[in-house]
């Protein structure tokens, strides 16, 4: 079975600083993975996806992720915030479960606090 | 507004009654999932359906909930005899092929009393 662990539960930092959220998956196939993000009040929004090719993919608002396939990681990245970043931010990834699948599934998320 | 939509937006039941859940995907989108989210976990999978089929269910459906999508368009989810462990963010998505990006919808919040 594949799982998505997220190293930091609450990430409190000032603007203009920079941002590195840790993903780990464990799962032993192809995998597609993302960032969706939840603005307060907001639905889950995709962030940035990685396929294939460039490990290093950009998604909307400035951010990205590198994919290091030895590391089982998909860390976003940002390099100066903005406290309209102030969300929950999900990590997840797209395996094949079987019987003709594809199963998403989540970390717990890292909620983000921006203090301007 | 073309994305996916959800109905009701809350629900607050008392234990034990019966409660449904709309959801419409995206007009072209033929694969449609539904998840649960409660407080500080991520979404997790309950059941997918690829037009009409529900091809997948998780073990966390209980067979007091049953989701439907008939004609391949929207769907409905069911909980039968609600517990107050149900409260939870019911959220459905919906994507153009299997390995595809989900879309997620607001989500519908069930609070059981």
């Amino acid at each position: 079975a594949q799982s998505v662990s997220q190293h930091n539960h609450h990430v409190i930092l000032s603007e203009a600083a920079s941002l590195e959220l840790g993903c780990n998956y464990s799962y032993g196939g192809t995998v597609n993975l993302f960032w969706y993000v939840q603005y307060p009040g907001q639905h889950l929004q995709l962030l940035l996806k990685y396929f294939s090719g460039d490990p290093l993919v950009k998604g909307i608002k400035g951010f990205e992720a590198e994919f290091i396939k030895s590391k089982f990681s998909f860390n976003l990245r940002k390099p100066s915030v903005q406290w309209s970043d102030t969300a929950e931010y999900f990590c997840a990834v797209n395996g094949y479960s079987g019987a003709g699948s594809y199963q998403l599934t989540f970390g717990k998320g890292t909620k983000l606090s921006v203090i301007p | 507004d073309t994305g996916v939509s959800q109905d009701p937006r809350h629900k607050i039941t008392k234990r034990g009654q019966n409660v449904t859940f709309r959801c419409d995907p995206i007009s072209e989108h033929n694969r449609l999932y539904w998840y649960r989210q409660t407080l500080g976990q991520g979404p997790e999978f309950l059941t997918y359906f690829q037009n009409e089929a529900q091809l997948e269910k998780s073990r966390l459906l209980s067979d007091r909930f049953s989701a439907e999508r008939p004609k391949g368009s929207f769907s409905t989810l069911e909980i039968q005899r609600t517990e107050q462990g149900d409260s939870a963010m019911y959220l459905c998505a919906s994507s153009l092929e299997i390995s595809d990006t989900q879309y997620f919808g607001p989500g519908t919040r069930l609070t059981v009393l």
